[in-house]
């Protein structure tokens, strides 16, 4: 099946800095890729949809400057977390949806995700 | 507004005996029915999806759901509960129009030897 991969799976960093953290689709082209972020014992929510070669479109509440995305190729989109601060430690998610997938919309790919915590 | 209403967020079963755990579902059309499973730390793992077609859907791990229009659910059984089934399952919702999927609550599957 197809393979999303995140890195790195932890980050630990300090209070005032960036962190970025990769989603890349493995064996598949991925013309849109999602972020959700995850606190303990919660579902995951929507943060951004990311498409290839445009801007992110974020969900309401979620602050664009803070959580900047980039999707520069069919294989990669980035989460940088910037000014990282205790409250945004989280479990960050990726999925990607699959191109060849075709009218199986929704069909998501999902990442083993990335444990930020901030300290 | 899609929505999704997971109902019990502990469920505990015996091993070997049926699991149940509810979903229902709210949306304006036609809706793409998904169950996804979290072990500790890790992503989600698709155990199945509804989209068109049969209403009874066979995932992995021996589960299946069925998607019920009337009563708006799309409940996940499995008829023996294995340990390793212990997990936390989601029960999702996309539009066929729309890439986004909203995700329920979760409800975190307990196994009792």
């Amino acid at each position: 099946g197809a393979v999303v991969s995140q890195h790195p799976s932890r980050v630990i960093c300090k209070s005032g800095t960036s962190v970025k953290i990769e989603c890349r689709s493995l064996d598949f082209q991925a013309t849109t890729m999602f972020w959700y972020r995850q606190f303990p014992k919660q579902s995951l929510m929507l943060m951004a949809t990311s498409n290839e070669g445009s801007k992110a479109t974020y969900e309401q509440g979620v602050e664009k400057d803070k959580f900047l995305i980039n999707h520069a190729s069919l294989t990669l989109s980035t989460l940088t977390v910037t000014s990282a601060h205790p409250e945004d430690s989280s479990f960050y998610i990726c999925s990607a949806r699959d191109l060849a997938s075709g009218g199986a919309k929704g069909e998501q790919y999902f990442g083993p995700g990335t444990r930020l915590t901030v300290t | 507004a899609q929505s999704v209403t997971q109902l019990g967020s502990h469920v505990s079963v015996s091993e070997g005996a049926l699991v149940l755990l509810r979903c229902n579902y709210s949306s304006s059309v036609p809706p793409y029915l998904f169950w996804y499973v979290q072990y500790p730390n890790q992503g989600l793992q698709l155990l199945l999806k509804y989209t068109t077609g049969a209403t009874l859907v066979k995932g992995i791990n021996g589960f299946e759901a069925e998607f019920k229009k009337s009563e708006t659910s799309f409940h996940l059984t499995k008829p023996s509960a294995h340990m390793s089934d212990a997990a936390e399952y989601f029960c999702a919702v996309s539009e066929w129009r729309d890439d986004k999927i909203i995700f329920g609550k979760g409800t975190r599957l307990h196994i009792l030897p």
